[in-house]
């Protein structure tokens, strides 16, 4: 059965270093989406993408945020400047349409030192 | 209060005992979906819920959908200590499709 596959599993970073997340959707999706998790806390919606464009955002998903899909395959979530609220286990999904279920990566965890 | 909110919060039962699990709701939806979440580990897919539905079964789970009460329940039957997870309903809000996702349930099945 196809899987969201997302790389890194885990990244450790410093305070105010640049990370990038990638995500490899299923291969007919074609909404998709950054969510978080904070320890101990709900799952957080960022971003939704559809059509190389962002669609829609939460205002956790300020300028240092940025998703793209710079080869037509890998769907990024870039964090220009790596705070320390950062932190937090980073889940990309997908679905084939936006009336169907979404499915979702195993996750990157991040660390912010 | 939020949108997707499940009781209870923690569910402690015997392998073999069924659980459930409840989530409400304050916007209209579409659809309402569960998701189960292992410890530290990814979002799985359980079962779709459309809001024309009343009732849905998927091996031994069983949700239903109550659009005028807003709320949905989760039924495990004959749990497995394999069932032990967090537990979450998400909806899509009515204008977008991004998943609202509630506190979760944690669900302890002891062998």
């Amino acid at each position: 059965e196809p899987e969201v596959t997302q790389t890194p599993s885990h990244q450790v970073t410093q305070m105010g270093q640049e990370v990038i997340l990638r995500c490899v959707p299923i291969s007919n999706h074609l909404y998709f989406y950054w969510y978080r998790q904070i320890l101990g806390q709900k799952v957080e919606f960022l971003v939704s993408f559809y059509n190389n464009e962002i669609s829609e955002k939460s205002e956790i998903f300020d300028d240092q945020f940025s998703v793209e899909r710079p080869d037509g395959s890998n769907f990024t979530l870039k964090i220009r400047s790596t705070k320390l609220e950062d932190s937090a286990m980073y889940f990309c999904a997908t679905n084939r349409d936006r009336e169907n279920e979404q499915y979702f990566g195993p996750g990157t965890r991040l660390t912010v030192t | 209060s939020q949108q997707g909110e499940e009781d209870p919060q923690a569910l402690s039962i015997q392998e073999g005992e069924n659980a459930t699990m409840n989530c409400s709701y304050k916007t209209s939806i579409n659809n309402l979906q569960w998701y189960r979440q292992n410890s530290g580990r990814g979002l799985v897919h359980l079962i779709l819920i459309r809001s024309n539905e009343r009732e849905k079964h998927s091996g031994r789970l069983r949700v239903t959908l109550d659009t005028s009460k807003k709320s949905s329940s989760l039924l495990i039957t004959a749990s497995r200590a394999a069932d032990t997870a967090s537990y979450f309903c998400a909806t899509p809000l009515e204008y977008g499709n991004k998943l609202v996702f509630g506190a979760g349930t944690i669900l302890r099945v002891k062998s």
